[in-house]
């Protein structure tokens, strides 16, 4: 199994509170993703980063932030966190663009 | 716009007998590949496995296959000898390689299979 971790694994906050999840990977891959997953929808894409502070939005970026200072770290960040983004949080990190991507835990956020 | 879409959301099969999970795709891309992915209870997800488009050979890993029909963008898959460990959600996706949103896996919104003793 790809050495990939996620924390918190789960957290309830309130409305307008900053969130931060944090990646944290053992494999040296170059690329990390941040998905969220609800039902009805599979998962979506919210940052990604192709590199040590190189980072892009996704499909469903607005809300959030995202940092990498190190190869192994990716952080989310949900600046004032609302209940739209109560949801469960995957990352996953690949080797390449096209290489397979591999998932983390996953973190589930509730926001009340 | 690229777009995965499985029109079963929820299957069952009896222990041991074989499934199929359909999975047919939109792109107009040519550099792209295709895969499964399993998510348990547990949350987990799992790759299932995966196919290459320049492929022409259908990819196997054990008991699982899949039914790849590039001029349909059709990618189904075939589990044999269904096992109660097999009872999960099962996602399809792709991703296109090189410009665009590189390495943006698109996923269906999957399928619910049962197995059933």
């Amino acid at each position: 199994d790809a050495g990939i971790t996620q924390s918190p694994r789960h957290k309830v906050t309130e409305t307008g509170t900053p969130v931060t999840l944090r990646c944290h990977q053992t494999e040296n891959h170059r690329y990390m993703y941040w998905y969220r997953q609800d039902p009805g929808h599979g998962l979506r894409l919210i940052h990604y980063s192709y590199g040590v502070k190189d980072t892009d939005k996704g499909e469903v970026s607005d809300g959030y932030s995202v940092s990498r200072s190190k190869t192994e770290d990716f952080l989310l960040t949900l600046e004032s966190a609302t209940s739209s983004q109560t949801s469960v949080y995957f990352c996953a990190i690949s080797e390449s663009t096209v290489s397979t991507q591999y998932f983390g835990p996953g973190t589930r956020l509730t926001v009340l | 716009a690229q777009t995965v879409t499985q029109s079963q959301p929820e299957m069952s099969v009896q222990e041991a007998e074989t499934v199929t999970l359909s999975c047919t795709y939109d792109t107009s891309e040519s550099n792209y590949y295709l895969f499964w992915y399993k998510q348990p209870p547990s949350r987990q997800m799992i790759l299932v496995i995966r196919q290459e488009a320049y492929k022409q050979q259908n990819a196997t890993e054990n008991r699982f296959s899949v039914n790849f029909q590039k001029a349909a963008k059709s990618f189904s898959l075939k589990i044999s000898d269904s096992q109660l460990g097999d009872t999960a959600m099962y996602f399809c996706a792709f991703v296109w390689g090189l410009g665009g949103s590189q390495g943006n896996l698109i996923f269906g919104k999957g399928t619910k299979l049962s197995v059933k003793p």
